[in-house]
């Protein structure tokens, strides 16, 4: 299995800001997934992130505002851009089992995000 | 397009009763079909999938989920509850089109009362 980790766990930051999220794991991996889950609510995928290529993106999310960076096989990051009180939400890295797509996926612990 | 509908919001069960959760999915070509966990202030764990086989899929926690492929089923279940799985739980399908993308289901609420 893989262990995920993502700084920072939570923030409060003010409209207009930015914060970028960062997610760790302890194996290298092709594949790496940012959603977004309102809490208590189910889970919405922000983009598909490969190491060496620009991410993918699902509709309703632009690269301007959510960039996202894949430096190596360990590591990505989530710009969360010019936020509003509507990007109040948890984000979740995650990771394809044994780099899979047919296997289930692991998550990190989320960001638990608050824009004033 | 694929899909899953989970028609409970909440599911509520004494402790020591069986519980079942609902899923349907919607998917052209094999599913692939999951079940994750979220405990209160906690990330996402996976429970149990289907890829192919037996249609009775054994997972961790002593829950077991059923693959039904006539109703494209894949409910959820536990011969006795304990107040200790009280959490939120996802249905969840891949399949490949397009790309293999999870899609979530809405999630169901379980609350098991002592």
């Amino acid at each position: 299995s893989a262990v995920i980790s993502q700084k920072p766990s939570r923030d409060i930051c003010q409209r207009g800001t930015s914060l970028t999220i960062q997610c760790q794991v302890d194996s290298q991996v092709t594949m790496m997934f940012w959603y977004r889950q309102q809490p208590g609510q189910s889970l919405t995928l922000i983009a598909t992130a490969n190491q060496g290529s620009e991410a993918t993106y699902e509709s309703g999310f632009v690269i301007d505002k959510f960039p996202i960076s894949r430096p190596n096989l360990t590591f990505s990051t989530l710009t969360v851009s010019n936020m509003s009180p509507e990007d109040s939400s948890i984000y979740l890295c995650s990771v394809d089992s044994g780099g899979s797509s047919y296997n289930e996926q692991f998550f990190g612990p989320g960001t638990r995000l608050t824009v004033l | 397009a694929q899909s899953v509908a989970q028609p409970e919001d909440q599911v509520n069960v004494a402790e020591g009763n069986p519980l079942t959760v609902k899923c349907t999915y919607s998917v052209s070509g094999n599913p692939y079909l999951f079940w994750y966990v979220q405990y209160p202030n906690r990330g996402l764990q996976f429970l149990l999938k289907y890829i192919t086989g037996d249609n009775l899929v054994k997972g961790s926690y002593g829950f077991e989920a059923e693959f039904n492929k006539s109703q494209t089923s894949f409910h959820l279940k536990k011969p006795s509850a304990l107040v200790s799985d009280s959490a939120l739980y996802f249905c969840a399908v891949r399949a490949n089109t397009g790309g293999f993308k999870t899609i979530f289901g809405a999630g169901t609420r379980l609350f098991v009362k002592a």
